[in-house]
């Protein structure tokens, strides 16, 4: 079975512009979650959804939103973007909503450069 | 909130010798623990994972941990390291109410030397 997958795999960007991260999960998983991981730091909790609704957010402006399709993909968009939203942009899926035992599965990422 | 300390940024051992990676954690409840790697460029691929029961937990690649919790600690072992297991590695705590994110540490970067 095919893992979590994302696209693009890299993306260069200038200040101000906009961006779209596309995310697919692991077939039969309903919950897709969005991290941001800065070089040289751990991943930072985005958004997570669950059955097409937001289930939790982190603390990231209201510039980053995302959405989740009937079969389970997920879009993250980020607006006017700055220097600082250069990272690596995570996707996990899950089966469910059971909490945290409900393991994680981590796509390969998005590699953003803003310049 | 929860939060997860890895004190060590970056670790260096020979090949073949045995390895412990430190991670504390913080939360107020019964911690949910794992440990995740990264190799360079790559997402994260989960070595083990805590939620209950005997608190010493086996994981893939030969790695285990010991959940301790009067210490809030869950440090990572491997008895003989092999050099593909040079990466980074990540704790993190998660919740079972809530908001169900994971929470990261700042990741032990390992190398190994031949």
């Amino acid at each position: 079975d095919a893992g979590v997958t994302q696209s693009p795999t890299h993306l260069i960007k200038t200040r101000g512009q906009q961006v779209t991260l596309r995310c697919s999960p692991i077939s039969g998983h309903k919950s897709v979650s969005w991290y941001q991981q800065v070089l040289g730091q751990g991943p930072q909790f985005i958004f997570q959804y669950y059955e097409k609704e937001e289930r939790g957010r982190g603390n990231f402006p209201d510039r980053f939103s995302a959405r989740q399709f009937p079969n389970y993909s997920s879009e993250l968009n980020v607006n006017a973007l700055l220097l600082g939203d250069s990272a690596l942009y995570l996707c996990a899926s899950s089966l469910g909503l059971a909490g945290a035992t409900d393991t994680q599965y981590f796509g390969p990422g998005t590699r953003l450069t803003v310049l | 909130a929860q939060s997860v300390t890895q004190p060590d940024i970056h670790i260096t051992v020979s090949e073949g010798a045995s390895l412990e990676l430190r991670c504390n954690y913080s939360y107020g409840a019964t911690p949910y623990l794992f440990w995740y790697v990264q190799s360079p460029g790559q997402g994260l691929q989960l070595l083990l994972k805590y939620f209950s029961g005997d608190t010493l937990v086996q994981g893939i690649k030969g790695f285990e941990a010991e959940f301790k919790r009067s210490q809030s600690s869950f440090n990572l072992r491997k008895p003989s390291v092999h050099w593909s297991d040079a990466a980074e590695y990540f704790c993190a705590v998660g919740a079972d109410t809530g908001r169900r994110a994971l929470t990261f540490g700042s990741g032990t970067r390992l190398q190994v030397q031949p």
